[in-house]
């Protein structure tokens, strides 16, 4: 079965760090993938993991552990246009099709 | 390089009518995803097109259809509009090499409400 879970709704504060967490199980992994979505607009891809470890890209970063089918999205020195929501998606062998997670709505409060 | 479009951005149809929505992927990029999108359900993933043919297809039922075309475009159908057919229709596109995929990159959506 394929499975991923992600924190509903997270709030932080404008210049602080937050991590968001997603857990999956599927039946096959060929790479995890973070998108930011605001409100009324399409998503847009943020990072990749397929390796395990930190990959880090200016203020966000994403950690991969396949061995616990787990990865988080770090974001740094919060800003009020980081309020959006962030979906987790996993990516099956070849042929396979993407799933994704039912996102995570961070607020950032000044 | 020009993004995902898709056309067109908003609609509004009643119920029973049929409804055609239509996706440019990034040139290069022979895959084509369609996702459904609701407040209540999040993204739910619709079918996948790869050179013309469906490679994977979501839980939804046949009213929900699709196509592909040689140079990638593709297309959805949905016959017998229903009101909970009212959604953001999310298409995405992505290269594959050497089997492959690659990230996907989402257009900006078509916005269906059903009445």
């Amino acid at each position: 079965g394929q499975n991923i879970d992600q924190p509903t709704e997270m709030t932080a504060t404008e210049g602080a760090i937050v991590q968001i967490n997603c857990t999956y199980q599927t039946s096959g992994f060929n790479g995890l993938f973070w998108y930011q979505q605001h409100a009324g607009e399409a998503p847009t891809f943020l990072s990749y993991n397929v390796l395990d470890g930190l990959e880090e890209k200016g203020r966000f970063s994403s950690f991969l552990s396949r061995s616990k089918g787990y990865s988080y999205l770090l974001l740094k020195e919060l800003q009020m246009k980081d309020s959006a929501s962030y979906l987790c998606a996993v990516k099956g062998n070849y042929g396979q099709n993407f799933v994704f997670g039912p996102g995570t709505r961070l607020s950032v409060l000044p | 390089k020009a993004g995902v479009t898709q056309t067109p951005r908003y609609l509004i149809k009643t119920r029973g009518q049929q409804v055609t929505l239509s996706c440019s992927p990034i040139s290069g990029h022979r895959s084509v995803s369609w996702y459904q999108q609701t407040p209540g359900q999040g993204l739910q993933f619709l079918f996948e097109y790869f050179s013309e043919t469906q490679r994977n297809k979501g839980n939804f039922p046949g009213r929900f259809s699709g196509r592909q075309f040689s140079n990638s475009r593709s297309e959805m159908n949905v016959s017998t509009l229903e009101l909970g057919d009212s959604a953001l229709y999310l298409c995405a596109s992505s290269l594959e090499i050497l089997g492959v995929q690659e990230t996907q990159y989402f257009g900006p959506g078509t916005r269906l409400l059903v009445l």
